[in-house]
């Protein structure tokens, strides 16, 4: 894998409801893999940013996974609620820290 | 609050105009900022890296003459596009992280329409 992959590109889920999906990334020249929330017209949330194969890392409902050798990561959400609508970014950096190569994003609708 | 400032969130304007885009850090200090830019669709794909006190370093295919980056000091990098033309239109969004590493701070965006 060359890009930064997200699967699917949308979901709708109903509130309460659990869901998850996918980042697919190069898995050579790891530095780190970030995830961001980025709801409309507001600037992206910085939710996680993972540097260690198997790390797991959890803020509230939102969770997330990495396996850097077969170069995927999932983020979970538990119990979905409205206000989790929004675009999931994840972001590979692998030339430096800085320099990061997005995902297209999972839009998220979670609906009441 | 939001750590990253950046204006104007919306420009329209004429053809040939330059316009130039502000991004600061409002409580840290950037030796590093990046622009991204994302077109209808497609994922946010950056432009170049801003670099205090030194040249910019641009992507490939991201014409140098044409946005112009200034990191002037430690809390603020511009980006101009210079001559816009309707092809240019498209999200702008700049970036800086914390020294020491950690997850970067975004700019809400600058949405540029060129008539």
């Amino acid at each position: 894998i060359l890009n930064v992959e997200q699967s699917p590109q949308s979901l709708h889920v109903q509130e309460g409801d659990s869901t998850n999906f996918t980042c697919s990334f190069p898995s050579s020249n790891f530095y780190a893999l970030h995830w961001y929330r980025w709801e409309t017209a507001k600037s992206p949330e910085a939710l996680f940013v993972m540097t260690l194969n198997g790390d797991e890392k959890k803020k509230g409902r939102i969770s997330a996974t990495l396996n850097t050798k077969e170069g995927y990561s999932y983020l979970y959400i538990k119990g979905s609620q409205p206000e989790d609508s929004a675009t999931y970014l994840c972001a590979f950096s692998g030339d430096s820290w800085g320099k990061l190569q997005f995902g297209a994003g999972t839009q998220v609708v979670v609906t009441p | 609050g939001a750590v990253v400032s950046q204006h104007p969130s919306w420009v329209i304007c004429k053809s040939g105009t330059s316009v130039k885009i502000e991004c600061r850090s409002l409580d840290f200090q950037a030796t590093t900022m990046f622009w991204y830019r994302q077109f209808p669709k497609q994922s946010l794909m950056l432009m170049a890296t801003s670099n205090e006190g030194s040249k910019a370093t641009y992507e490939q295919g991201v014409e140098k003459d044409k946005f112009l980056i200034n990191h002037a000091s430690l809390t603020l990098s511009t980006l101009t596009v210079t001559s816009a033309h309707p092809e240019d239109s498209s999200f702008y969004i700049c970036s800086a992280p914390r020294t020491g590493g950690g997850p970067q701070h975004f700019g809400d965006g600058t949405r540029l329409s060129i008539l």
